[in-house]
């Protein structure tokens, strides 16, 4: 059974960066899609990105390009989020997820990693 | 990007009554190959979400059968057929048709 397991809560000042990390166990395949979606305070699910933990495909949402890296150790079957430049509006909750082509839909979600950008 | 709008915003339900929730996309989700790319989600209070419905209609392994899917290219909805209290929570909707993916402003479950 897929499960992925992501890094603890992050207290960061404006201007500053984050990583996040996010580990995948039990997989039988190495190619394997790792998403990012995050969750504002009062605001909805967004979308920011996936990554291929096999190959390294990866791309970001446009929203968000230039400012989201999202990488991977194949070896280690984790994905990573780096987000920078962070700002108040970037206090959430970000989640890794797993998707494929059956069921085309997250069907393992991360269990969240908090963000929280303040001076 | 395509915009996702559920309807209601809350909803306060009596237990072994049934409930809907209503979730519209600006843009036909109906893929070339006759799948619907909607799925729906519960997050219970301090969870992540979990995955219930997938293309449309299709209940997640593990989900109860009281949940049900439906929907055209556009208007879908999630049917709760008797609501127990376990389903509290914020059920939200989301198209994997094209990126970005984009979800539904969802909608909270209470019971009365």
């Amino acid at each position: 059974q897929v499960q992925l397991l992501q890094s603890g809560a992050e207290l960061k000042k404006p201007g500053a960066s984050v990583k996040i990390s996010c580990k995948a166990s039990g997989y039988t395949s190495t190619n394997f899609p790792i998403h990012w979606v995050r969750q504002a305070p009062g605001q909805r699910l967004e979308w920011m990105g996936w990554i291929n933990v096999g190959n390294g495909n990866t791309r970001s949402s446009q929203k968000f390009q230039g400012r989201v890296t999202i990488t991977r150790d194949r070896s280690a079957t984790t994905a990573y989020i780096d987000v920078s430049s962070l700002t108040s509006e970037d206090t959430a909750v970000y989640y890794c997820a797993k998707y494929e082509g059956e069921p085309e839909a997250f069907d393992v979600w991360g269990q969240g990693t908090m963000v929280t950008v303040s001076s | 990007d395509i915009v996702m709008t559920q309807s209601p915003l809350s909803l306060p339900v009596t237990p072994g009554e049934p409930a809907s929730i209503s979730c519209r996309s600006s843009q036909s989700l109906l893929h070339s190959n006759g799948y619907k790319y909607l799925s729906w989600y519960l997050q219970k209070p301090g969870q992540s979400p979990h995955l219930l419905i997938y293309l449309g209609a299709n209940r997640a392994s593990g989900v109860p059968d009281r949940f049900s899917g439906s929907g055209s290219g556009t208007d879908f909805t999630l049917k709760i057929s008797r609501v127990e209290a376990e389903d509290v929570g914020v059920y939200f909707c989301m198209q994997s048709l094209q990126n970005p993916f984009t979800f539904g402003g969802g909608t909270k479950v209470e019971i009365k």
